[in-house]
């Protein structure tokens, strides 16, 4: 059963450029949360989606968008990249669409972001 | 407020010691889920264990199991016979059943030694 991919796992970027990250998630799961990891703020919630819709969006500033499409892909971008945006960011796929339970999520690998 | 709080941020074991890492949380939900992931240096979050605010039993999961004490909102993470492949970073993390995001604690390096 394959697992949460996430691509590309490294990258480098100029500050002002924008960026897209991928998530594809385990199959079957649909809903896709992603999270910032660095080492001084930990891991921050970035925003969740759920059949294609955006549920929920933790506190960030609107150059951080996301979309999820009908297959249950998504991506985030990044737009007008800074200094700080520089993480690791990670992406996590759950099968159960609310509430809690102990299914839990499944993270990927991360795509680690260089902003110079 | 800091709803996860994970007060070591380094432990040090030896090899086939027992290990408790701690974590106390906050939230006036009455539903929630506590989880523990793993954090090699690769960077991949590896689920561990997971436990219910009603469960009545602590969890257990191989060399994992769960210490939960709810009326001290307390929920640490006991690894039995460690081994040098345990050495990582540790998180906690909650989820309320009013939310959609795993809110997660600062985390605590794990070093397994000889």
């Amino acid at each position: 059963k394959a697992g949460v991919t996430q691509t590309p796992r490294y990258l480098i970027k100029t500050r002002g450029q924008q960026v897209t990250l991928s998530c594809s998630p385990i199959s079957g799961h649909r809903s896709v949360s992603w999270y910032q990891q660095t080492p001084g703020q930990g891991l921050q919630f970035l925003f969740e989606y759920f059949s294609e819709t955006q549920r929920n969006k933790g506190n960030f500033p609107g150059r951080f968008s996301g979309r999820q499409f009908s297959n249950s892909r998504s991506e985030m971008n990044v737009s007008t990249l800074e200094l700080g945006d520089s993480a690791l960011y990670l992406c996590a796929s759950s099968l159960a669409p609310q509430g809690v339970s102990v299914y839990g999520y499944t993270f990927g690998s991360g795509t680690r972001l260089t902003v110079v | 407020a800091q709803k996860i709080t994970q007060t070591q941020p380094g432990m040090f074991v030896q090899e086939k010691e027992a290990v408790t890492l701690d974590c106390t949380y906050d939230t006036s939900d009455q539903s929630y889920g506590l989880f523990w992931y793993k954090q090699p240096s690769s960077g991949e979050m590896i689920f561990l264990i997971y436990q219910g605010s009603y469960d009545e039993q602590n969890a257990t999961e191989g060399r994992y199991s769960l210490n939960f004490q709810k009326a001290r909102k307390s929920a640490n993470l006991v690894i039995s016979a460690s081994q040098l492949g345990d050495s990582a970073m540790y998180f906690c993390a909650m989820r309320e059943a009013s939310g959609y995001a795993l809110n997660f604690g600062k985390g605590t390096s794990l070093l397994v030694t000889p």
